[in-house]
């Protein structure tokens, strides 16, 4: 099975900030990979797919870029309404696993 | 609008048997791959498993793999997953998804 590493697993910014998330598999995925935002008590919401590829209706400030090995999620200026959990979900192979997930707070 | 609701969620004895629905309204179901994930209380997201559109290819978790079997009935938008013999670490929300779409949930609650 391709296991997705996220890092950090908890982050704090400030309001402006640019923040970096970066998801790590255990083998090549090529770009078969998405990110989802988890605010509390809803269901995901799909950011970014196909690695770099913005959701329609997703904010510009949202970006992913990577492959194979690598990727990261980059919010631009960090806003009050980005505070949630981001997890990265890959489609490569079965099983299509999710990384841990990586806590954003303001700080 | 394009929608996923759950339903069939409750509290069940462990070694019970559960089956969730998902019924599918504002798009053409018959035409996608849909999935299950869940998420145990506090912990991240869990894949389950995935049917094809036309229900020939199962894919399974090697947590869920021979208890629990996803299928679907075209004929009424309606995706499914049995649960047998659940166990207390199967206690989640379940979710079903179609790529960027995603239902709300549903708590299963396994327990004595």
């Amino acid at each position: 099975d391709i296991q997705l590493t996220q890092s950090p697993s908890f982050l704090s910014a400030s309001l402006g900030d640019r923040v970096t998330i970066t998801c790590r598999a255990s083998q090549g995925i090529s770009s078969y990979l998405a990110w989802f935002q988890q605010k509390p008590g809803k269901a995901p919401k799909l950011l970014i797919y196909a690695a770099s590829t913005l959701q329609n209706g997703v904010s510009s400030r949202f970006s992913g870029s990577g492959s194979e090995t690598e990727f990261t999620l980059t919010i631009s200026s960090l806003q009050p309404g980005d505070v949630a959990t981001y997890y990265c979900q890959q489609f490569n192979s079965f099983p299509h696993t999710f990384g841990q997930g990586t806590k954003l707070e303001i700080k | 609008q394009e929608q996923l609701v759950e339903s069939g969620g409750g509290v069940v004895q462990p070694g019970k048997s559960l089956r969730l629905s998902c019924e599918a309204s504002g798009f053409s179901f018959l035409s996608y791959t849909l999935q299950w994930v869940r998420q145990a209380p506090g912990k991240g997201l869990d894949w389950v498993g995935l049917i094809s559109s036309d229900g020939s290819n199962e894919q399974y978790a090697a947590s869920v793999k021979g208890r629990f079997t996803i299928s679907r009935d075209n004929s009424k938008s309606t995706l499914y997953l049995e649960m047998n013999n659940l166990r207390r670490d199967d206690t989640a929300v379940y979710y079903c998804a179609r790529g960027a779409l995603w239902g709300q949930g549903t708590l299963v609650t396994v327990s004595s």
